[in-house]
């Protein structure tokens, strides 16, 4: 069964520095990968999603994400922070035609204004 | 569109009391998901149905959680008797046909004492 880790437990950041978020998954077959977003006292919403194609994916709010096959990783990037980024973020995956979707521990980030 | 219902948002029991937790999901979403998400950890699946039959519930604990979802649409997840360690937020999720993108609702969150 696939798994996935975050490696980073709590990010914090000030207004306008650069985020990268680590991802990495195990699964030996092809994968869907996810980025959900889960605000202060909201539901979990997605942020961005790789299927195929090409390997950087746009999310919204200015976040992306890099593919990178032969690191089995999917890091999360944005490159200026904003106050109201400050969320928890978890990186999810499944296999196509199986919604059967594993998440990582998530990463709680807070920027500070 | 209508969003993932659920209800009641929150819930303070005691151990060995029962509860029961009522989503329903977007509208023509086959699959729906349960997942319990304890503080500080990832979305773990407890139960995923297809239509109205279960697909997986391999990480449901079976001597006190049942889930049913009879018509195929709205499900009920139920724990009895609760115990400690079930205090969670437990989450609904649907999904539609192929589309690998789950949709989630707002959780209910469970305090045990």
């Amino acid at each position: 069964a696939q798994s996935v880790s975050q490696h980073n437990h709590h990010v914090i950041l000030s207004e306008a520095a650069s985020l990268e978020l680590g991802c990495n998954y195990s699964y030996g077959g092809t994968v869907n990968l996810f980025w959900y977003v889960q605000y202060p006292g909201q539901h979990l919403q997605l942020l961005l999603k790789y299927f195929s194609g090409d390997p950087l994916v746009k999310g919204i709010k200015g976040f992306e994400a890099e593919f990178i096959k032969s690191k089995f990783s999917f890091n999360l990037r944005k490159p200026s922070v904003q106050w109201s980024d400050t969320a928890e973020y978890f990186c999810a995956v499944n296999a196509p035609g199986n919604n059967d979707m594993r998440f990582g521990a998530g990463t709680r980030l807070t920027v500070k204004p | 569109e209508a969003g993932v219902a659920q209800s009641p948002r929150y819930k303070i029991i005691e151990k060995r009391q029962s509860v029961a937790f009522w989503c329903n999901p977007i509208s023509g979403h086959a699959t729906l998901y349960w997942y319990q998400q304890i503080l500080g950890q990832g979305p773990k699946l407890l139960i995923q149905f297809q239509n109205n039959g279960v697909v997986d519930d391999s990480q449901l604990p079976k001597d006190r959680f049942s889930a049913e979802r009879l018509k195929g649409v709205d499900s009920t997840l139920k724990i009895q008797p609760a115990k400690l360690e079930d205090s969670a937020v437990y989450l609904c999720a649907s999904s539609g046909e192929g589309a690998g993108e789950l949709f989630f609702g707002e959780g209910s969150r469970l305090t045990v004492l």
